[in-house]
């Protein structure tokens, strides 16, 4: 089976930068999906680790290690719209499909 | 479609009854997906669709569920003998293809209420 782990809450303030962090298990592994929701949205596609390192789209980069079991995702420049739930999820053996964890609830603070 | 829509976006039923999720996902994406998200959790996987097929519905809670994708585009979810359990926000997403099954095309949800 797969478990994901991630904080269930951070608080950080405007303009500054926040780590969200990821440690998954899984059978298998293809990679790990960074999906931001605010209340009462869809999920939407933030960014793809397939290999390890570091992704930068824009404000926000993606890092994974592989052979840590582990992502973050980092988000510089905060802003207010920034404030929402950020869930990691991992392509499973399969490649079928991705199995999402509980959720980070981002609170940014002016 | 500019983007992957879902039908009704409310639905309240009771206990017993039977409901049927409609989601219309991005044109050309062959790939399809329901989840159930409940409040504070993460989606949770409930069938994906490559074209008409069912590829893999292992996260398919018991046999009262059960969707279809006849023309390898629209899907409908169906429930039978809801139970107040079953309340949940119904998510469906589309992706481009299996390969790209990492980055998903969510839709607005169903928002089920079971009384």
């Amino acid at each position: 089976g797969q478990s994901l782990e991630q904080p269930s809450e951070v608080t950080a303030v405007e303009g500054a930068i926040v780590q969200i962090n990821c440690t998954y298990q899984t059978s298998g592994f293809y990679g790990l999906s960074w999906y931001q929701q605010h209340d009462g949205g869809a999920p939407t596609f933030l960014s793809y680790n397939a290999l390890d390192g570091l992704e930068e789209t824009g404000r926000f980069s993606s890092f994974l290690s592989r052979s840590d079991s582990y992502g973050y995702l980092l988000l510089q420049e905060l802003q207010m719209k920034d404030s929402a739930s950020y869930f990691c999820a991992v392509r499973d053996s399969s490649a079928s499909k991705i199995i999402f964890g509980s959720g980070t609830r981002l609170s940014i603070r002016p | 479609g500019a983007g992957v829509s879902q039908t009704p976006s409310n639905k309240v039923t009771e206990k017993g009854k039977y409901v049927e999720l409609r989601c219309d996902p991005i044109s050309g994406h062959t790939a399809l997906y329901w989840y159930r998200q409940s409040l504070g959790q993460g989606p949770e996987f409930l069938i994906y669709f490559q074209g008409t097929g069912a590829a893999d519905d292992s996260g398919l809670p018991n046999d009262r569920f059960f969707a279809v994708r006849p023309e390898g585009s629209v899907s409908t979810l169906k429930i039978q003998r809801t139970e107040r359990g079953d309340s949940a926000v119904y998510l469906c997403a589309s992706s481009q293809s299996p390969a790209k099954g990492y980055e998903q095309f969510f839709g607005p949800g169903t928002r089920l209420t079971v009384l």
